[in-house]
C-alpha cells in the first residue's frame, strides 16, 4: 500500500513565527508533490507544488523536497491567524494517481 | 469562471434510498475524480475518469457507480444508501496530474 504520512497535530504556532509541516511518502517512484490547505467545512485548495529536489518559494510559503529521504515539507513564514487550517500533503505515485495524507491541523495563536 | 460545481451541497437520505451526486467542470479538463472524506480517514478515491468515455475504480468503489456523461460532467450514484456512506463527497478535475486537482465545494451526505 502506497502511503503518505503526516502528523495529525494540532500544531500550535505563535503569530509571526514559522510553521513547519512535514510529510513522508513510501513510493520511491513518486514524481509530483503537492500541498493543499483546507479550512473547516471547505474544500481543499492547492497552495504549492514541487517536482524537483530542493526548495520552492511562493510568497510566505516554501516547499522543500528531499527524494532520497522521501520527505516533503511546507514552511509558512510570518504565520497569520488566517493560516489556521488543515494542510494536506499529496503525492503522485508511479501508478499515476494522487495519494493524499490525512492532514495536519495548524493553529496559529494570536 | 465557476471551476468545479457540485450539487447538491447537503442531502439526507434514508437507508436504502438512491441518489445521484452531480459534478460539472468548465475548465476543459480531461480527468475527473470522486473522493469521500471522513474524520481520521483523509481523502479516499472512489472512482475516477481519466478521459471522456472511461471510468476506473479507486480505493473505495463498493456501493457506488459513476457515469462520465461528457467531458464536463461526472456523476456519482448511490443505488442503495447505507449509513456507512455518510460522508463529505468531493469532485475534482485536472488537466494533467502534475498540476494537481481543482476541487468542488463538496456534498455533505447523511444516511439515516
Amino acid at each position: 500500500q502506497k502511503e503518505v504520512e503526516q502528523n495529525s497535530g494540532p500544531l500550535s504556532v505563535p503569530e509571526g513565527a514559522i510553521a513547519s509541516l512535514n510529510c513522508t511518502y513510501s513510493d520511491r517512484g513518486s514524481q509530483s508533490f503537492f500541498w493543499y490547505r483546507q479550512y473547516s467545512g471547505k474544500s481543499p485548495e492547492l497552495i504549492m507544488f514541487i517536482y524537483s529536489n530542493g526548495d520552492k518559494e511562493d510568497g510566505r510559503f516554501t516547499a522543500q523536497l528531499n527524494k532520497a529521504s522521501q520527505y516533503v515539507s511546507l514552511l509558512i513564514r510570518d504565520s497569520q491567524p488566517s493560516d489556521s487550517a488543515t494542510y494536506l500533503c499529496a503525492v503522485t505515485n508511479r501508478d499515476d494517481k494522487i495519494i493524499f495524507g490525512k492532514g495536519t491541523r495548524l493553529h496559529i495563536l494570536p | 469562471n465557476a471551476g468545479v460545481t457540485q450539487t447538491p451541497k447537503f442531502q439526507v437520505l434514508k437507508t436504502g434510498q438512491s441518489m445521484t451526486l452531480q459534478c460539472a467542470q468548465d475548465m476543459n479538463h480531461n480527468s475527473m475524480y470522486w473522493y469521500r472524506q471522513d474524520p481520521g480517514m483523509g481523502l479516499r478515491l472512489i472512482y475516477y475518469s481519466a478521459s471522456e468515455g472511461t471510468t476506473d475504480k479507486g480505493e473505495v468503489p463498493n456501493g457506488y457507480n459513476v457515469s462520465r456523461l461528457n467531458k464536463r460532467e461526472f456523476s456519482l450514484r448511490l443505488e442503495s444508501a447505507a449509513p456507512s456512506q455518510t460522508s463529505v463527497y468531493f469532485c475534482a478535475s485536472s488537466d494533467m496530474r502534475v498540476d494537481g486537482y481543482t476541487f468542488g465545494s463538496g456534498t455533505r451526505l447523511t444516511v439515516v
